[in-house]
């Protein structure tokens, strides 16, 4: 079965950092490109980052550019979202999602994780 | 940035009846527009990619339509599992990748 879970989710004070995780299992990692989508509470969905198979092509939205680093290790089928600078309005559920190049789309999406940014 | 409008925001419907779900988008996307479903405290679905080709697992009653940049996705016959909130989203232009703001789908 085809599977992402995050994991890393708190409560953090305004200017902290965090760092969250997604797991993946049932594919081929190394071979799909993974981006990062937030949701905050009662709102819609959000694009944040995308990171190619391999690594070597990033991008990022303009709301967290600068203040967030997306990375994966293909040996752990492991993705990552180190967040720094974090903000109130960054308070949000935050999913890991797998992009197939053959649909361009989002085909397949974890459970979540929730962020709390608050003082 | 290329912006995606939905409408309406809710869509109020019986069980049984067809909703009609529209997406705009301030320039052309091509086809390059996919729908997904997401229910309370669910993640999002894929429903419909390449704006009209249905995802593995999708029911005939979910038809996605449209080009350039008007879209309309339409369940034919509401179940009682189908209501949800719906969200287009363009990958024609990116970065970024946007979604719309989504259409919830009550029951009437």
């Amino acid at each position: 079965e085809v599977q992402l879970v995050e994991s890393g989710g708190r409560l953090v004070q305004p200017g902290g950092s965090l760092r969250l995780s997604c797991a993946a299992s049932g594919f081929t990692f190394s071979s799909f490109s993974i981006n990062w989508v937030r949701q905050a509470p009662g709102k819609g969905l959000e694009w944040l980052s995308y990171i190619s198979s391999s690594g070597a092509s990033i991008n990022y939205a303009d709301s967290v550019k600068g203040r967030f680093i997306i990375s994966r290790d293909n040996a752990k089928n492991s993705l990552y979202l180190q967040m720094g600078s974090l903000r109130v309005e960054d308070t949000a559920v935050y999913y890991c999602a797998r992009y197939s190049d053959s649909h361009n789309a989002f085909d397949c999406w974890g459970q979540g994780t929730l962020v709390t940014v608050s003082s | 940035e290329i912006v995606m409008t939905q409408s309406p925001a809710t869509l109020s419907v019986s069980p049984g009846e067809r909703a009609t779900l529209s997406c705009r988008a301030s320039q052309s996307v091509s086809n390059n527009l996919a729908w997904y479903q997401q229910k309370p405290g669910q993640a999002p679905r894929l429903l419909i990619y390449g704006a009209s080709t249905r995802a593995t697992g999708i029911p005939a009653r979910f038809s996605g339509s449209g080009s350039g940049t008007e879209f309309t996705l339409t369940i034919s016959s509401l179940q009682s599992e189908d209501f949800a909130v719906y969200y287009c989203q363009q990958y024609n232009n990116w970065p970024p990748i946007t979604f719309g703001g989504g259409t919830k789908v009550e029951i009437k």
